[in-house]
């Protein structure tokens, strides 16, 4: 079956660092790749996605890169914030399926003040 | 719109026992996926529902088990409970498309077998 693997499981950066996270995945039908960002006790909410057809997409501090030769991609926080402290899931949707995600395993970032 | 609703919020079963667990997707969403949260394994996907049929299922035994209503509204049972299945268990609604779709999370029903 698809696997996800994502690193690191943990982040520490300095608020204003950027971060960088990084997903491999096996399946070379899946066609859409969502980051899902999770605080504690609350449920996990989408912060950025991607689909097969690009390779980069932005949105303001937040931008997502895709190599799909490689099977990987990364999510890039720029000027880093103490509320961006959180755990950050990368996913991919297996076989190309419309409502089964493959989660990566989860990085949790914390951003010191 | 209202979000992704789920009940009830929190559940102490004993082994053994059975659950019904509840997810009101969002209004004109069609498709309900559920998924099993926990420390040690992450988010596992554990079906996939669109007009009242199972479209998608995860490597979980047939203990776990799905329904969707002709309103999109979706249950999941489990059934002889096991110590193992104390998680959070999240529902998430999305819309129908060619490709994925953003998928919008409830605020999950937390779990506790005892």
């Amino acid at each position: 079956g698809e696997n996800v693997e994502q690193h690191p499981s943990t982040l520490s950066v300095q608020e204003g660092d950027s971060a960088v996270i990084k997903c491999t995945y096996s399946d070379s039908a899946s066609n859409y790749f969502p980051w899902y960002k999770q605080e504690l006790g609350k449920r996990p909410q989408l912060i950025i996605d991607i689909r097969s057809n690009v390779g980069e997409k932005k949105d303001q501090r937040i931008a997502v890169t895709l190599n799909k030769t490689a099977k990987h991609f990364s999510l890039h926080i720029t000027e880093t914030q103490p509320e961006d402290s959180a755990v950050y899931f990368c996913a991919v949707n297996y076989g190309g399926s419309q409502g089964n995600l493959i989660f990566g395993k989860g990085t949790k970032l914390s951003v010191k003040p | 719109k209202a979000g992704v609703t789920q009940t009830p919020r929190y559940l102490i079963k004993t082994r053994g026992q059975q659950v019904t667990l509840s997810c009101s997707p969002i209004s004109g969403h069609r498709s309900v996926s559920w998924y099993q949260q926990t420390p040690g394994q992450g988010l596992q996907f554990l079906f996939e529902y669109f007009s009242e049929t199972q479209r998608n299922k995860g490597n979980f035994p047939g203990r776990f088990s799905g329904r969707q209503f002709s309103n999109s509204r979706s249950e999941m049972n489990v059934s002889t409970l096991e110590l193992g299945d104390s998680a959070l268990y999240l529902c998430a609604s999305s819309l129908v498309a060619r490709y994925g779709n953003e998928q919008f999370f409830g605020p999950g029903t937390r779990l506790t077998v005892l």
